[in-house]
């Protein structure tokens, strides 16, 4: 089984500052795909950014990057200028690549950004 | 357009009750899929529905159950509630094929008491 571990409860970032947040994954399989969802006290999981496993480029939203190590399985999410609206938890997910998606996600713990102003 | 809608927002049930959650899929998603968020907690797969039908299911028991209608949209039926059922249940809709994700819910609360 797939596990996703979130080694960070929670960070914190001055306004307009970068932050990193950590991911890191294991999985057998060679073909799956990660993602960041970020929920905030509404509690609907909003997408933030998404890698393909099979794609060696970073996945880029904005102000949003990830630092994809495949061999390593790390997945880390950076936010550049931070913004009081960023704050949130943020969960990482992977999902398999075999049967369609049928297995859902899996998520990690979730890491609490607090963004300080 | 409308995204992913679930209802009640807020729900207070009584140890072995049975209760049903409801989600309408966002506008063009077939599938529909389920979580169970513990306070604290990452979202946990419960089961998926495509075509009328539970595609896979996590690591819960029998008393979790489901539905899809037709027009995809889903229930969540939680039968005998122990007060360990009390979270957060989202609902995610996505195409059969989620390349791009799931879009979700902003969940139905459950507490039981």
């Amino acid at each position: 089984a797939q596990t996703v571990t979130q080694s960070q409860p929670e960070m914190s970032v001055q306004e307009a500052e970068t932050v990193t947040l950590s991911c890191t994954y294991d999985t057998s399989e060679s073909d799956y795909y990660l993602f960041w969802y970020k929920q905030p006290p509404s509690r609907q999981m909003i997408l933030v950014i998404r890698q393909e496993a099979y794609k060696q480029q970073n996945a880029t939203e904005n102000r949003f990057s990830v630092n994809f190590q495949k061999a390593a399985k790390s997945f880390s999410l950076k936010i550049s200028d931070s913004q009081l609206g960023d704050a949130a938890m943020y969960f990482c997910a992977y999902r398999s690549g075999r049967g369609g998606g049928a297995d859902g996600l899996t998520f990690g713990k979730g890491t609490h950004l607090i963004i300080q102003p | 357009d409308a995204g992913v809608t679930q209802s009640p927002t807020h729900l207070i049930k009584t140890r072995g009750q049975q209760v049903t959650l409801r989600c309408s899929p966002k506008s063009g998603h077939d599938t529909v899929s389920w979580y169970q968020q513990a306070l604290g907690q990452g979202p946990q797969f419960i089961f998926q529905y495509y075509e009328e039908e539970e595609r896979q299911r996590g690591n819960f028991p029998d008393r979790f159950s489901g539905h899809q209608f037709p027009n995809y949209s889903s229930e969540l039926n939680v039968n005998a509630l122990l007060l360990g059922d009390s979270a957060l249940y989202l609902c995610a809709s996505s195409w059969s094929h989620p390349n791009y994700g799931y879009t979700f819910g902003s969940g139905t609360r459950l507490t039981v008491v």
